[in-house]
């Protein structure tokens, strides 16, 4: 069974740091670009970031709300990705959400990817 | 960036009832667009991807549509289990966007 596990949210503070993960079992994250979404309280989605696949050398891209503060590594040892969180504010309040991108359609030879599969999430509160 | 409008941010229904929820991409996304089901306190969950393409699992009383700019979600009868909000996201430009939700709720 496809399954992802995040874990590692919890309570900062403003300016502070916090590092989530997101476990995957049943396929191996090498062959998948992966994704950050989270969710403030009350609110909508917001995409965070993307890494893709070994194909493509792991490269990433990143929201504007996050760029140069969060970073999106990942570890295929133990099938897992992880998204480092710095200099946190309290609008990074929400639960975090890793999900596994899937091919969903192409044009000529380049595909787009759609989030598929999804984890539980893990809540992250910024606050002093 | 692409922005994501849904139509309408709530609605309330009937058990037994069609219910359409329209989105509309800032620019063409040709048919690069998913649509999410979330319940209170879950994740969400992928029904739809390439606009009409359902997920595995998905039961054929979800039906999406369009192409370019202009799309929807259709549930042909609605049922106790599809109250919950509904999330279009496109996936052909970075940044990826999602619209603001429906949230469908019991009449």
């Amino acid at each position: 069974e496809v399954q992802l596990v995040e874990s590692g949210g919890g309570l900062v503070q403003p300016g502070g740091s916090l590092r989530l993960s997101c476990a995957a079992s049943g396929f191996t994250i090498s062959d998948h670009y992966m994704d950050w979404v989270r969710q403030a309280p009350g609110k909508g989605l917001e995409w965070v970031g993307r890494t893709r696949n070994k194909a493509k050398s792991y490269t990433t891209e990143y929201a504007a709300s996050v760029k140069g503060r969060f970073t999106i590594s990942r570890d295929d040892s133990k099938n897992s990705v992880y998204l480092q969180m710095d200099s946190l504010k309290t609008e990074d309040t929400a639960v975090y959400y890793c999900a596994r991108a899937e091919p969903g359609g192409s044009r000529g030879s380049v595909y787009y990817y759609n989030m598929g599969v999804w984890g539980k999430g893990t809540t992250v509160t910024v606050s002093s | 960036d692409i922005q994501m409008t849904q139509s309408p941010s709530s609605l309330s229904a009937s058990v037994g009832d069609r219910v359409t929820i329209t989105c509309r991409a800032s620019q063409g996304i040709s048919n690069f667009l998913a649509w999410f089901q979330q319940k209170p306190g879950k994740a969400p969950r992928s029904l739809i991807y390439a606009a009409f393409t359902l997920q595995s699992g998905v039961p054929s009383k979800f039906s999406g549509s369009g192409s370019g700019t202009d799309f929807t979600l259709t549930i042909s009868s609605l049922q106790p289990e599809d109250f919950a909000t509904y999330y279009c996201q496109q996936y052909k430009g970075y940044p990826l966007t999602f619209g603001g939700g429906t949230k469908v709720e019991i009449k």
